[in-house]
């Protein structure tokens, strides 16, 4: 089975604090993804990446940053965390080329900014 | 990108089919169409993917006609468990384009 691990369920932080989230996956799969979740908008792409030291932009990347050094490990970064900043981030992954629309996701991390 | 348009929400009972109808008008040639399933407090998951005609796996079908503007997931004989979120996704993961999800269709089904 897949397994798709995210650092933390829950998280409250205050605002303007560096914050990292991390994901981490077991199945070799090239490809990251960084979502984020809030009511009535649906699942929203923050960042994505292809492959190692690869990222690209998603729909929503502003004061967002992200890190990918390792293959299995795929770390979001809040440079300085904003009330609006508060949410559910989904990590997920998933192989290359057309088996890529398979993606697994994590159990996501409510992350709460005071 | 290819934008879709579901139903906000729809209703149902138990050991009823269950169509789910997504249009995406503007679908790219390289585009494929992938449904998930989210429940509360969990991530989605992959229900079926296809790109043209109909697709079946153990849990849906899908179906697709052929100018791929729009498309069904089919849930046979639905239980309670499936109350859920379903997302109708259009897109090329092997281009620069991203897998949009947008709201979903909020499925509930009743005893």
């Amino acid at each position: 089975d897949v397994k798709v691990t995210q650092s933390s369920r829950y998280l409250v932080k205050r605002t303007g604090e560096k914050v990292f989230l991390e994901c981490v996956q077991d199945m070799d799969h090239e490809n990251m993804f960084w979502y984020r979740q809030d009511p009535g908008l649906g699942l929203r792409l923050i960042y994505f990446s292809y492959d190692v030291k690869m990222k690209e932009k998603g729909d929503i990347p502003e004061g967002y940053s992200v890190s990918r050094e390792k293959k299995e490990r795929f770390s979001l970064i809040l440079e300085s965390a904003s009330t609006n900043q508060t949410s559910m981030y989904l990590c997920a992954s998933s192989q290359a080329g057309t088996s890529g629309y398979e993606q697994y996701f994590g159990p996501g991390t409510r992350l709460t900014v005071t | 990108l290819a934008k879709t348009t579901q139903p906000i929400s729809m209703d149902s009972y138990e050991g009823q089919e269950v169509n789910i109808t997504c249009s995406h008008n503007n679908i790219a040639t390289n585009d494929y169409i992938t449904w998930y399933q989210q429940f509360p407090s969990q991530g989605p998951r992959f229900i079926i993917q296809g790109y043209k005609t109909k697709v079946t796996n153990e849990v849906a079908s899908l179906f697709i006609p052929a100018d791929r503007k729009s498309s069904t997931l089919s849930l046979p004989r639905v239980s309670l468990s499936d109350t859920a979120v379903y997302y109708c996704l259009v897109g090329d993961i092997r281009g620069t384009d991203k897998l949009i999800f947008g709201t979903g269709t909020r499925l509930q089904v009743f005893p």
